[in-house]
């Protein structure tokens, strides 16, 4: 079955440090890869993407995620977390390969960033 | 440059009961998704729509069926409400199946009581 995994319900982390929100996926064909982040009764809002080239994705806010093939993984990361970046972040993938249309979202991790 | 619309924001309705939400999509955008996301969870898709035409479909009944409107607006329709259908009601919309990304409006609280 295809789905995407991310094992962390909550991440906790110190204003200043940097911060990994961890996905990984099980899709078949070389998907689309997004991570999106929603605050409190609000919709998604996208960070960035991955289609092709470069493993390493710069997206909004200072978020950049690593794509890495093998592992099947593609982490999101930011050098140095804000107390306005707690909010709760979700990693998507497209099934298949390219752009098909459909998103599959992982359960979601709680990013808690402390003064 | 206008984002996604969906309307209502907040929605309660009975059990059995048949609701309609609303979306309307990004200036440029043709085509709309909705996705279903309960409390706690990601969204699950429900289904696509372009061209008027559905074009894909999640794991949901037929009680789940929708519309698309010369203009690319969007309706869901939801009948014989059951509790379980509780959930925050999510529009994205994109160009051509999902090129260039995909734009989620604010989403509708639909609440079964």
């Amino acid at each position: 079955a295809q789905s995407v995994a991310q094992p962390e319900d909550q991440v906790n982390v110190a204003e200043g440090n940097p911060l990994t929100v961890k996905c990984t996926y099980s899709v078949s064909g070389n998907p689309y890869l997004f991570w999106y982040v929603q605050y409190p009764n609000r919709g998604l809002q996208f960070l960035l993407k991955y289609i092709t080239g470069d493993n390493l994705v710069k997206g909004s806010y200072g978020f950049e995620a690593e794509f890495n093939k093998s592992q099947t993984s593609f982490h999101l990361k930011k050098p140095s977390a804000l107390v306005s970046d707690s909010a709760l972040y979700f990693c998507a993938v497209t099934p298949g390969s390219g752009n098909t249309g459909k998103l599959i979202f992982g359960q979601g991790t709680t990013l808690q960033v402390k003064p | 440059d206008a984002g996604v619309t969906q309307s209502p924001t907040h929605l309660i309705k009975t059990r059995g009961q048949q609701v309609t939400l609303r979306c309307s999509p990004k200036s440029g955008h043709d085509t709309v998704s909705w996705y279903q996301q309960a409390l706690g969870q990601g969204p699950q898709f429900i289904f696509q729509y372009y061209e008027e035409e559905e074009r894909q479909r999640g794991n949901f009944p037929d009680r789940f069926s929708g519309h698309q409107f010369p203009n690319y607006s969007s309706e869901l329709n939801v009948n014989a409400l059951l509790l379980g259908d509780s959930a925050l009601y999510l529009c994205a919309s994109s160009l051509t199946l999902g090129g260039g990304g995909y734009t989620f409006g604010s989403g509708t609280r639909l609440t079964v009581v």
